[in-house]
């Protein structure tokens, strides 16, 4: 168990339709990432946030969102969804501002019908 | 941006040391070098990371060449429950790139 928890774990929805993934990083962890794995583009950084603020976007398309709290838990919100976003997406805690010895959560997995 | 290339499988035998290579030939000079191990189902777990040389923990080593155009995973005397799937991670700030990720098969 890494500590960090993610909810749901599953999720199904239907095309143009809008999801919120939540996600609690680690007692203590200030920043948090989301990643999104798929089969055919495998891992992939979405965005990360630190202590509430926006600190590097990767590879997240307009559709999607993110926001960290002052409870320092964090929510991806993915709209107009489409087949192509089905998926596993994964949060990741870390203790620093820049830290790739990261703990993951469980994941949610996103199946887009 | 980091491109990084790893093997897509290799079999190993209990008890012998496994090594997995990446490589990351445009590497850039503030890059780090982190590995990740997968089971089915599950989230990665943070392995080891490394920036130049050798760095070593309790479960693995992480030696990094000179030119840090490759590095190299090695998890010494492996059982069972080493199966999974290994991620090397390279980049820094928001360039993040994951490698494709290695299928390790550990066999009795």
């Amino acid at each position: 168990d890494s500590g960090v928890t993610q909810t749901p774990k599953h999720l199904i929805t239907a095309t143009g339709q809008r999801v919120t993934l939540r996600c609690s990083p680690r007692s203590g962890d200030l920043s948090v990432y989301w990643y999104q794995q798929s089969l055919d583009q495998g891992l992939q950084f979405l965005i990360q946030y630190y202590n509430g603020e926006e600190r590097a976007k990767g590879n997240i398309l307009e559709r999607f969102s993110a926001q960290q709290f002052p409870d320092l838990h964090s929510e991806l919100n993915l709209s107009s969804l489409e087949l192509g976003d089905s998926a596993l997406y994964f949060c990741a805690s870390s203790t620093r501002f820049e830290s790739y010895e990261q703990y993951f959560g469980p994941g949610t997995r996103l199946t887009v019908t | 941006l980091a491109k990084t290339t790893q093997p897509i499988s290799m079999d190993s035998y209990e008890g012998q040391e496994v090594n997995i290579t990446c490589s990351h030939n445009n590497i850039a000079t503030n890059d780090y070098i982190t590995w990740y191990q997968q089971f089915p189902s599950q989230g990665p777990r943070f392995i080891i990371q490394g920036y130049k040389t050798k760095v070593t923990n309790e479960v693995a080593s992480l030696f990094i060449p000179a030119d840090r155009k490759s590095s190299t995973l090695s998890l010494p005397r492996v059982s069972l429950s080493d199966t999974a799937v290994y991620y090397c991670l390279v980049g820094s700030g928001n360039k993040l790139v994951f490698g494709a990720g290695t299928i390790l098969r550990v066999k009795s």
